[in-house]
């Protein structure tokens, strides 16, 4: 089975410009979450889509926005670039029942995308 | 407002000693997770606790989890170098049921 894949790898952007990151999720997943980490830190939730809506939400402004298509894949879009969004960030696809991890279901997560804004 | 902590957050230890890693979260939940990060990569899962009392283990490491102290840890047993990583915990929040990081624990393992 192939793994979640994301692209780019890294990217350069400056501040205000616009972004857009992909990624491929699990054969089998049907949902994907988002996560920014900053550097030093833990995974911060962005938010999830299930069904190509989103289905939960981090404490991340409206210029963060997403969409998952059929094939469960999915695209995560920040506008307005600011410096503080410099991170790596995480796609994790997952198999779950309306949004809801069960059983022994866990986050599958990508190599992640590494934006730099300056 | 579901919040994971994690303690210590950064250890170095010696190889062959042992020593645990704290997770403790601010609301009810029934699954617990934690993963691994090596430096510049992404989180490989480790382990899903499912259930007070749970206990899980694979090699040198083992999680548990006490969902009425709102307790998990991981045990190191006889650390070895290759150990040395981040590891994270990560709980379903309410009532979203979404995953929620910890901080981390980074762990350096010494000759």
């Amino acid at each position: 089975e192939t793994g979640v894949t994301q692209s780019p790898t890294h990217l350069i952007k400056t501040r205000g410009q616009q972004v857009t990151l992909r990624c491929s999720s699990q054969s089998g997943h049907n949902t994907v979450s988002w996560y920014q980490q900053a550097l030093g830190q833990g995974p911060q939730f962005i938010f999830q889509y299930y069904r190509e809506e989103e289905n939960g939400r981090g404490n991340f402004p409206p210029r963060f926005s997403g969409l998952q298509f059929p094939n469960y894949s999915s695209e995560l879009n920040v506008n307005a670039l600011e410096l503080d969004d410099s991170a790596l960030y995480l796609c994790a696809s997952s198999k779950t029942r309306q949004g809801i991890l069960t059983g022994a279901n866990v986050l599958t997560f990508g190599a992640g995308s590494r934006l730099t804004v300056l | 407002e579901l919040k994971v902590e994690q303690n210590p957050l950064f250890l170095s230890m010696q190889e062959g000693k042992n020593y645990t890693i704290y997770c403790n979260y601010s609301t009810t939940s029934d699954r617990l997770y934690w993963y691994r990060q090596d430096p510049g990569k992404s989180l490989e899962s480790l382990f899903v606790l499912l259930s007070n009392g749970a206990v899980k283990q694979e090699g040198r490491l083992m999680a548990s989890l006490d969902t009425k102290a709102r307790l998990s840890t991981l045990h190191i047993t006889a650390a070895v170098h290759d150990l040395s990583a981040t590891y994270f915990c990560a709980v379903d929040g309410k009532p979203n049921d979404k995953v929620i990081f910890g901080p981390g624990t980074s762990l350096s393992v010494i000759p």
